[in-house]
């Protein structure tokens, strides 16, 4: 299975700032995906990253607001921009393993006041 | 409609007791199912995959019903333990693979 770790694991923002979220992986892996679980929600696809491409949003969700980089295949980050009250989830961080079986990391939890 | 449904719950369920949590999926063209559990304020882990033929882990059996678009997932002997959210999840073929998760079940079991 693959370990991923996120950082950081909670905040708490003002509204209006932005938060730039990291995801870690412990091997090379060609695509990773950022989820938003909204309270008492289900786990949405916000994106997919993959390294050396524009990452590709569904449909609600734009690069102005959650711009992703990736810069190599172990690494991730997704950035939360201008965030309002809207915005508070847990943000997931997801990758594919060489089975195919599909892990989350740990997520990150934040709070915009 | 949501592309995949779920009976929210709770259910509240004794020690020992069997449970049955079922799901409906919209799109006809969904190619992988899985269950997932998601404890309270933790990251969803893979639980079981859904064949076909249906499945069995231990005390965890998962059936397929292509024809209505169902899946379930019965769960014998609830211990402690299992007392957590059930994700009932699709795999899509959008250019890529995607998985479709949803809204979940949530199971408490009780001494």
């Amino acid at each position: 299975s693959a370990v991923i770790s996120q950082k950081p694991s909670r905040d708490i923002c003002q509204r209006g700032t932005s938060l730039t979220i990291q995801c870690q992986v412990d091997s090379q892996v060609t695509m990773m995906f950022w989820y938003r679980q909204q309270p008492g929600q289900s786990l949405t696809l916000i994106a997919t990253a993959n390294q050396g491409s524009e990452a590709t949003y569904e449909s609600g969700f734009v690069i102005d607001k959650f711009p992703i980089s990736r810069p190599n295949l172990t690494f991730s980050t997704l950035t939360v921009s201008n965030m309002s009250p809207e915005d508070s989830s847990i943000y997931l961080c997801s990758v594919y393993d060489s089975y195919n079986e599909q892990f989350f990391g740990p997520g990150t939890r934040l709070t915009v006041l | 409609r949501k592309e995949v449904e779920q009976d929210p719950g709770p259910f509240n369920v004794p020690e020992g007791a069997t449970v049955a949590f079922n799901c409906t999926y919209s799109n006809s063209a969904s190619q992988s199912f899985f269950w997932y559990r998601q404890d309270c304020r933790k990251e969803p882990k893979l639980l079981m995959s859904v064949y076909s033929s249906g499945n069995e882990d231990g005390r965890f059996t998962a059936q397929l019903n292509r024809a209505s678009q169902y899946i379930s997932l019965l769960i014998r002997d609830s211990k402690l333990s299992d007392s957590a959210t059930y994700l009932c999840v699709v795999k899509t073929d959008r250019g890529f693979q995607k998985l479709v998760f949803g809204t979940g079940t949530r199971l408490l079991v009780s001494p």
